[in-house]
């Protein structure tokens, strides 16, 4: 149980474009979501928080309209990173969170992000 | 900024205990300590959590000394796919549960 997808597991694409990430809850339902980055060799970072019907919240230094968190239903979040540079290949993970009562969030396999 | 201090990295031989310490002096009273697992090009798995005391699974334990202001993971006779980065974090399980990821301890097991 407590399994977490993520669509695609890699993307290549051309500066200027848009790539949309999903993530999913395959057999639970998930209040809050969380999408990290991760640049090689480098620890997780938060990017946003987001609830189901509201708003995400970003973290500190991260750019709302550029990295656009969607969390339409209780087991769909979905990332787009708009008009992507080079700088923004990376690494994208993210989770989910079942509510209360749960001990943990659970993590998704990751998407590798290259923008040529 | 994370609030807890991990070894930056530890190097071990296969069939040996590894104990990985990590510090979290700031702890708050609603703060569980939960560890994570994380192999390249995958997401962190979950390999533990506790409040105080030891907590052991068929994976590793976990011993938090009462006043938690530290916690140690133990793997027991690692493997060489236990080579991996290990997380220790620290937060309330209950609202957000927002976790802030630091450094991690980059274990390496010989053979």
């Amino acid at each position: 149980g407590a399994v977490v997808s993520q669509h695609p597991s890699r993307v290549i694409c051309k500066s200027g474009t848009s790539v949309k990430i999903e993530c999913r809850s395959l057999d639970f339902q998930a209040t809050t979501m969380f999408w990290y980055r991760q640049f090689p060799k480098k620890s997780l970072m938060l990017m946003a928080t987001s609830n189901e019907g509201s708003k995400a919240t970003y973290e500190q230094g991260v750019e709302k309209d550029k990295f656009l968190i969607n969390h339409a239903s209780l087991t769909l979040s979905t990332l787009t990173v708009t008009s992507a540079h080079p700088e923004d290949s990376s690494f994208y993970i993210c989770s989910a969170y079942p509510g209360l009562g749960s001990d943990t969030q659970y993590f998704g396999p990751g998407t590798r992000l290259t923008v040529l | 900024l994370a609030k807890t201090t991990q070894p930056i990295s530890m190097d071990s031989y296969e069939g040996q205990e590894v104990n990985i310490t990590c510090s979290h002096n700031n702890i708050a009273t609603n703060d569980y300590i939960t560890w994570y697992q994380q192999f390249p090009s995958q997401g962190p798995r979950f390999i533990i959590q506790g409040y105080k005391t030891k907590v052991t699974n068929e994976v590793a334990s976990l011993f938090i000394p009462a006043d938690r202001k530290s916690s140690t993971l133990s793997l027991p006779r690692v493997s060489l796919s236990d080579t991996a980065v290990y997380y220790c974090l620290v937060g309330e399980r209950d609202s957000s549960y927002k976790l802030i990821f630091g450094s991690g301890t980059r274990l390496l097991v010989r053979p």
